[in-house]
């Protein structure tokens, strides 16, 4: 089993859709969890960062952690083709700064 | 303030051949990381400088692979010899501490 899982996708939805990205983990261990947003031919960019359980907002972009589920999610609001990218889950122990990734969704938002 | 950047973008290779991948983390960043992502695969760490000291290799998949990071400031990551399974993306990421790593465009290997 796979320590991070996150369905590869494509997620094809029309502009001003709600987004649901979602990963599932197993080592109880990881507390840092990160999204990361990668566009076409660039590097991963962070663009969420949690720690523990609980939700945290960022303009468009919510991210949820449920770590009795071992359960994350990443919605957006209003979705917009500029937000079409590849988007990756990350976690990290308490111990550790090196990420876990998931394989990333890739999100297809089309006028 | 300029970001990660990787040399060369694309490089394509037969089997057996040498290829150095080069990085230039963001200026002041002391801290330098090495990822890999194989077709498919997630994107998995490599190694980890902290100034011209490797503080973690653990990622390194075998001794074809060398690491270096002259006078602590760019990277270069040596595969000798290349074998097919090394095709994949390259990634470099830079942080100034233990926190937010920015990351490079990547270098896409392609081994025949």
């Amino acid at each position: 089993q796979k320590e991070v899982e996150q369905d590869p996708g494509p997620l094809s939805v029309p502009e001003g859709a709600i987004v649901s990205l979602n990963c599932t983990y197993s080592n109880s261990a990881f507390q840092y969890f990160m999204w990361y947003r990668q566009y076409s031919r660039k590097g991963p960019e962070l663009l969420m960062y949690t720690y523990s359980s609980g939700n945290k907002e960022d303009g468009r972009f919510t991210a949820q952690v449920d770590k009795s589920s071992k359960y994350i999610s990443l919605f957006i609001r209003d979705s917009q083709p500029s937000d079409s990218a590849t988007y990756l889950c990350a976690m990290t122990s308490g111990g550790s700064y090196i990420p876990t990734f998931g394989r990333g969704t890739s999100l297809i938002v089309h006028p | 303030e300029a970001g990660v950047t990787q040399f060369p973008s694309h490089s394509v290779i037969e089997k057996g051949q040498t290829v150095t991948l080069r990085c230039d983390p963001i200026s002041g960043h002391d801290n330098l990381y090495w990822y890999r992502r194989v077709m498919g695969k997630e994107i998995k760490f490599l190694l980890h400088f902290v100034k011209e000291s490797k503080q973690d290799e653990s990622g390194m998949p075998n001794n074809r692979f060398l690491a270096e990071r002259t006078g602590g400031t760019y990277s270069t990551l040596k595969v000798q010899p290349a074998e097919l399974e090394d095709s994949g993306v390259y990634f470099c990421a830079s942080s100034r501490a233990f926190d937010e790593q920015f990351f490079g465009p990547g270098t896409r290997l392609t081994v025949l």
